[in-house]
């Protein structure tokens, strides 16, 4: 069974910095293309940023461009997401997602919530 | 950008009704749309990929159609775990853009 847990979630003021990690287990990691997706509190859902296989490769929504860096560590099994400069707009749960070979999210984790507040 | 319109925002519709969702897009993605299903508290679901393509495990009730700007999700025969949040997703190029969401509920 596949499973992706997150990490690293918390209150941060604006302006500081926020490691998320997620966990995966059950399918062979490094053989797939990894996501995050975040969503704001009531609201709908936020591609954030995508990492190729060996993470060579990554690209990032224009809204988080320059503040947040996406990694992995294939043999932890681990995608992590740096965020720095974070302001009150980027609260918000977020997901990270398997991607597929047609580049959608077949599996999700349950998310980490991030709130950006004084 | 590509900006995904949804509509209705919401849909008020009974058990066993059809359900009709659409997707616009504000300029061509070809096929590369998907559908996913997203229940209060849990993460969302993977139902359709490019169009018309049901993902693993997903039951026949559930169909998309269209082309190019406008898409449909149908959901033949609604069954009460199937009032949840909806929401299209591109995948012609970066970025990966999500459509704002329909949610239908029970009416």
């Amino acid at each position: 069974e596949v499973q992706l847990l997150e990490s690293g979630g918390g209150l941060v003021q604006p302006g500081g910095s926020l490691r998320l990690s997620c966990a995966a287990s059950g399918f062979t990691f490094s053989t797939y293309a990894m996501s995050w997706v975040r969503q704001a509190p009531g609201k709908g859902l936020e591609w954030v940023s995508s990492i190729g296989v060996s993470g060579g490769s990554t690209n990032y929504a224009d809204s988080v461009k320059g503040r947040f860096t996406m990694s992995r560590d294939n043999s932890k099994n681990t995608l992590y997401l740096q965020m720095n400069s974070l302001r009150a707009e980027d609260t918000a749960v977020y997901h990270c997602a398997r991607q597929t070979s047609t580049y959608n999210f077949d599996s999700w984790g349950q998310g980490a919530l991030v709130t950006v507040s004084s | 950008e590509i900006v995904l319109t949804q509509s209705p925002a919401t849909l008020s519709l009974s058990p066993g009704e059809r359900a009709t969702l659409s997707c616009r897009a504000s300029q061509s993605v070809s096929s590369y749309l998907a559908w996913y299903q997203q229940k209060p508290g849990q993460a969302p679901r993977l139902l359709i990929y490019d169009t018309s393509n049901r993902a693993t495990g997903i039951p026949a009730r559930f169909s998309g159609s269209g082309s190019g700007t406008d898409f449909t999700l149908t959901i033949s025969s609604l069954e009460p775990e199937d009032f949840a949040v909806y929401y299209c997703q591109k995948r012609d190029n970066w970025p990966l853009t999500f459509g704002g969401g329909t949610k239908v509920e029970i009416k």
